[in-house]
């Protein structure tokens, strides 16, 4: 049990459509990142949010967005959706700041698009 | 271009034996070292970390070590249990970052 919780925990969505996926980090942490998990794959980091800041992103194209509320919990919204979208998306909540701290991940949401 | 590989897909030990779980690494930046347990359905579970300011660290039957030099770590467990199959991945961190980059992981299986 890391204190992170994810919702849904799964969907399916039709091409084109859109999707917001959201998250509560662990009592305490500031920071969350989200992370797309395909099949076979690593976890591949999407973006970090730092106390509602946009602080840092990954190689994903401008239709994946999120937000971070004063609360810290956190959505992933992912317009346009392709079928390449199918993927497990993690949430992870630190406490931020400086290197060395634990990063604890979620469950998980598996995003079906058809 | 794969910054953090772990090159054996899958591996299997009888219990009570020595997993080893290798990872490598090709951005010398790297300064955070992290690996996570997977089992299906659920989340990646932090196991333990290594900074490379160290060449090893133990927790319990759990031990990194990182060979910078190679660009290389390892996890051990010892002795393997049947509640440790999952899949194990490797992570890394540069800088002050917690934008961690995730291997492909390795499935361990450990047969009573």
């Amino acid at each position: 049990e890391t204190g992170v919780t994810q919702s849904p925990t799964h969907l399916i969505k039709t091409r084109g459509q859109q999707v917001t996926l959201r998250c509560s980090s662990q009592s305490g942490h500031n920071t969350v990142s989200w992370y797309q998990q395909a099949l076979g794959q690593g976890p591949q980091f999407i973006f970090q949010y730092y106390r509602e800041e946009e602080n840092g992103r990954g190689n994903f194209p401008p239709r994946f967005s999120g937000l971070q509320f004063p609360n810290y919990s956190s959505e992933l919204n992912v317009n346009a959706l392709e079928l390449d979208d199918s993927a497990l998306y993690l949430c992870a909540s630190s406490e931020g700041g400086s290197s060395g701290n634990t990063i604890y991940f979620g469950e998980g949401s598996w995003l079906t698009v058809v | 271009d794969q910054q953090v590989k772990q090159n054996s897909p899958s591996l299997s030990v009888q219990e009570g034996r020595i997993s080893i779980l290798n990872c490598d690494y090709t951005n010398s930046m790297f300064d955070y070292f992290l690996w996570y347990k997977k089992y299906p359905a659920e989340g990646p579970t932090f196991l333990i970390s290594i900074s490379s300011i160290k060449d090893k660290n133990e927790d319990g039957r759990f031990t990194v070590f990182l060979n910078k030099s190679a660009k290389h770590l390892s996890l051990h467990i010892v002795p393997s249990q049947p509640g440790d199959s999952a899949v194990y991945f490797c992570a890394a961190s540069q800088g002050g970052s917690e934008k961690l980059v995730f291997g492909k992981g390795t499935k361990l299986t450990v047969n009573p």
